[in-house]
């Protein structure tokens, strides 16, 4: 089946560095992923729709200048945290679009900054 | 907020019980999908229901949907301890074709040994 490689599962970065996380489609290809994001004990949230070809589609209150999201191509979506601070420590997981295998989501991304 | 609400918010259950989990949403739907979540760790697809399906069946698990309600519940029967994780519900808006989901805020289950 489909399957969304994200890497890396775990990060700790300090307070003012920046951190990319990859999702690459591995057997497919994408043209559209998403990108959310799950705090502790909470439910996750849609952040930004990243697109193959043009600029990304972010959710109303996501910071797009902080939350850089970059698909460079028809396997591979980039999210990248720039000037990370500890409010930004969260869950970070990918999915690609509904295909002949259903939903498939990366693994996610344990994202501490410190 | 789109977003939709489950209930309850933690169950607790011993082995052997069954557990049901209740997810309620706001807008027309495509389908709804129910996800486990273990701490920390990415989802698992437990199952999907589509908007013309009323009730649905995959090994121990059993889903029922009701859009005139806008309801969908998920029963776990016969618990093990290996089904404590969270639980989420999601929906695919028929407004979008996109594939983006709406997650619900999710059960927290515990199965007690």
């Amino acid at each position: 089946g489909a399957v969304v490689s994200q890497h890396p599962s775990w990060v700790i970065c300090k307070s003012g560095t920046s951190v990319k996380i990859e999702c690459r489609s591995l057997d497919f290809q994408a043209t559209t992923m998403f990108w959310y994001r799950q705090f502790p004990k909470q439910s996750l949230m849609l952040m930004a729709t990243s697109n193959e070809g043009s600029k990304a589609t972010y959710e109303q209150g996501v910071e797009k200048d902080k939350f850089l999201i970059n698909h460079a191509s028809l396997t591979l979506s980039t999210l990248t945290v720039t000037s990370a601070h500890p409010e930004d420590s969260s869950f970070y997981i990918c999915s690609a679009p509904p295909g002949v295998s259903g939903y498939t989501f990366g693994s996610g991304t344990r994202l501490t900054v410190v | 907020s789109q977003q939709g609400e489950e209930d309850p918010q933690a169950l607790s259950i011993q082995e052997g019980e069954n557990a049901t989990m209740n997810c309620s949403y706001k807008t027309s739907i495509n389908n709804l999908q129910w996800y486990r979540q273990n701490s920390g760790r990415g989802l698992v697809h437990l199952i999907l229901i589509r908007s013309n399906e009323r009730e649905k069946h995959s090994g121990r698990l059993r889903v029922t949907l009701d859009t005139s309600k806008k309801s969908s519940s998920l029963l776990i029967t016969a618990s093990r301890a290996a089904d404590t994780a969270s639980y989420f519900c999601a929906t695919a808006l028929s407004s979008s074709n996109t594939g983006k989901l709406i997650f619900g805020q999710g059960t927290t289950l515990q199965v007690k040994p």
